[in-house]
């Protein structure tokens, strides 16, 4: 059966610190590995990653897919209380939809 | 990328009725997908919604329960019939308009 794992579950941090958020994944037919950051209700998208070892980056957020190992890692360095919310990983078995296999997500806070 | 309007974004439902849930995409999008999350869990696909055949419904889920219309390229409707508190959830719909899913902003639903 696919699955996604995140870890950890929960995490809290102060401002400046740096994160380290891991994603493992069991998938058939793997395509992509996606992160979001939930904060209320809606993900919002933050990396799609195809081939291993190509950092992605954005601002103060990297992550980095292993397809040897099957995991990936998303990276948040000096962290701001805005950077308080729940980290999803998503991966795309290709089935030639979308559909899309979830962690349980991380519950990062950030204090000030 | 795609812009996703989704409404209500929330609402208390009495136990028994049935609630509709409408997601416009502004950009002709093949797939829609909709998602539940209950409290403290991750996201789980309800369904797939193509334009012009009948829904796809995951393990767990019945078209009874949770009738999906997909009237064309840019609209879907989700309603959650019958509803019972453990109907309480977020719901989101998804699109995929390039090579990543976007979400709607959510729904937050509440059964008493």
């Amino acid at each position: 059966e696919d699955k996604v794992v995140q870890s950890p579950l929960s995490l809290v941090v102060h401002e400046g610190d740096t994160v380290t958020l891991n994603c493992s994944y069991e998938v058939t037919n793997f395509r992509s590995l996606l992160w979001y950051k939930q904060e209320k209700k809606a993900p919002t998208f933050l990396f799609m990653l195809t081939s291993s070892g190509i950092e992605k980056k954005s601002g103060r957020l990297s992550s980095i897919l292993d397809k040897k190992e099957l995991f990936s890692i998303l990276n948040i360095t000096a962290t701001q209380t805005g950077d308080s919310a729940i980290y999803l990983c998503a991966a795309d078995p290709y089935s030639g939809t979308y559909k899309y296999i979830f962690g349980t997500g991380t519950r990062l806070k950030v204090l000030a | 990328s795609a812009v996703i309007s989704q409404k209500p974004s929330r609402d208390i439902c009495q136990r028994g009725t049935s609630l509709t849930i409408q997601c416009q995409v502004d950009s002709q999008v093949t797939m829609m997908f909709w998602y539940r999350q209950q409290p403290g869990q991750s996201l789980t696909l309800i369904a797939t919604a193509n334009q012009g055949s009948e829904a796809t419904y995951e393990s767990g889920f019945v078209i009874d329960k949770f009738p999906i219309s997909r009237p064309n390229l840019t609209f879907s409707t989700l309603t959650v019939s019958n509803m019972s508190p453990e109907d309480s959830s977020i719901y989101l719909c998804s699109a995929e308009p390039g090579t990543e899913a976007f979400f709607g902003q959510g729904t937050r639903l509440t059964v008493v």
